[in-house]
């Protein structure tokens, strides 16, 4: 089973700055097969990058992903208010599929 | 507009079973794999099982494998997941997640999930 490790836990920035939330791989991951979601309180995820860099339908192009191998970031280039919310990176090149924990992206 | 609904979530108390339902509307049902995802009170995401759109591939979590089983009814639009044995561990909320259209082991659409309880 591949274990997917966030970073940090948790990051607080304020609106307007850049986030940069890590998903390491206990082993690599085939093919780029790492997707992002974000999820608010009481809502379920949403897909926000696959394919480690492609966005999703609808996601604004503050969000990008990169990396390959072990070693995935999500960068959120300026941040809005709606964007603080739990962070997950989820592995599907093998099975299981697996999440990593999460990051909590907090207003400071 | 894609909708996913779930249902059939309650307490139940350990060894117990419990049927989940995922109706689907908005899109071409059989076209899609959906998948069941958990997330136990204040954790995180955790991926349960898969099935393809026509029913010919099933995958399942080692944790639930032996003890869960994901089924599709594609004349009704809707997915299941059959849950036996259920334990203490189990307790979450039940999402059921549509497979891209491009890259089907990613999840587009979630439903609103269903709260299964296991206590005794």
């Amino acid at each position: 089973e591949i274990v997917l490790t966030q970073s940090p836990g948790t990051l607080s920035l304020s609106p307007g700055e850049r986030a940069t939330l890590s998903c390491r791989a206990s082993q690599s991951v085939s093919s780029t097969s790492l997707a992002w979601y974000q999820q608010k309180p009481g809502r379920a995820p949403r897909l926000l990058i696959y394919g480690a860099s492609t966005r999703a339908t609808g996601i604004p192009d503050r969000f990008s992903g990169s990396g390959s191998g072990t070693d995935f970031t999500l960068t959120i280039s300026r941040l809005e208010p709606e964007d603080f919310a739990v962070y997950y990176c989820q592995q599907y090149g093998s099975l299981p599929r697996t999440f990593g924990q999460g990051t909590k992206l907090e207003i400071k | 507009e894609v909708q996913l609904l779930e249902s059939g979530g309650d307490l139940v108390q350990p060894g117990g079973s419990l049927r989940l339902s995922c109706a689907a509307t908005g899109f071409t049902f059989s076209s899609h794999a959906m998948s069941w995802v958990r997330q136990a009170p204040g954790k995180g995401l955790e991926w349960v099982s898969a099935l393809s759109g026509g029913s010919t591939i099933t995958y399942y979590a080692d944790s639930v494998r032996g003890r869960f089983s994901t089924s599709r009814d594609n004349s009704k639009n809707t997915l299941y997941l059959e849950m036996n044995s259920l334990r203490v561990e189990d307790t979450a909320t039940y999402y059921c997640a549509r497979g891209h259209a491009v890259e089907v082991r990613v999840y587009d659409y979630w439903g609103q999930g269903t709260l299964v309880t296991v206590s005794s």
